[in-house]
């Protein structure tokens, strides 16, 4: 599997403070998402990526998400004022282009924890 | 929209046995995902299934899609301790700019008792 690295693995910060997760993908990937998974629950889908726009996003990426990949390879989530429901795993995720298949392959995750 | 039930969302089992976790989904989908998650860890893939009647299989574990019925199945054969984990699905909501966002289960989590 291609592997992707996240960092932080662990972010604590205060309520109302900005945060910013980072996904280095090793390959050249084409499409990026981030993830979340509040404690125990399932995963669910925030944002894609694609050709340094943004493809899809969801309901939870409200005004204090964004995403960009500013240096042409981390890929990075920025939460403005964070708040004790942001507390989460996040992961990035990114797409390889097969004829065959287009699994997405997940980071080892950023767990934040909002004070 | 696409919603992706699972059950039985907690399995409790003993080695040796056999097993079925079943994956519903309520709308069309090109692919369906099975993902192995350790607690704390991150999701690992396990297969993907591209067409009705696949069937894939890798050690004790093999995946099966009826798109018909929109069904998948994960069956566990003669389970070991190792096993235990929590089992997501996933199907892909492609969208027009052909990104897949991927909409999940809420995971079975198995625990394989010696």
């Amino acid at each position: 599997e291609p592997e992707v690295t996240q960092t932080p693995s662990h972010q604590v910060t205060q309520m109302g403070q900005e945060v910013i997760l980072r996904c280095v993908p090793i390959s050249n990937h084409l499409y990026f998402y981030w993830y979340r998974q509040i404690l125990g629950q399932k995963v669910e889908f925030l944002v894609s990526f694609y050709n340094n726009e943004i493809s899809e996003k969801s309901e939870i990426f409200d005004d204090q998400f964004s995403v960009e990949r500013p240096d042409g390879s981390n890929f990075t989530l920025k939460i403005r004022s964070t708040k004790l429901e942001d507390s989460a795993m996040y992961f990035c995720a990114v797409t390889l282009w097969d004829y065959n298949t287009d699994t997405q392959y997940f980071g080892p995750g950023t767990r934040l924890t909002v004070l | 929209e696409l919603k992706v039930e699972q059950n039985p969302l907690f399995l409790s089992m003993q080695e040796g046995k056999n097993y079925t976790i079943y994956c519903n989904y309520s709308t069309t989908s090109d692919r369906l995902y099975w993902y192995r998650q350790d607690p704390g860890k991150s999701l690992e893939s396990l297969f993907v299934l591209l067409s009705n009647g696949a069937v894939k299989q890798e050690g004790r574990l093999m995946a099966s899609l009826d798109t018909k019925a929109r069904l998948s199945t994960l069956h566990i054969t003669a389970a070991v301790h190792d096993l235990s984990a929590t089992y997501f699905c996933a199907v892909d909501k492609p969208n027009q700019g052909g990104s897949e966002k991927l909409v999940f289960g809420k995971g079975t989590k198995l625990t394989v008792n010696p």
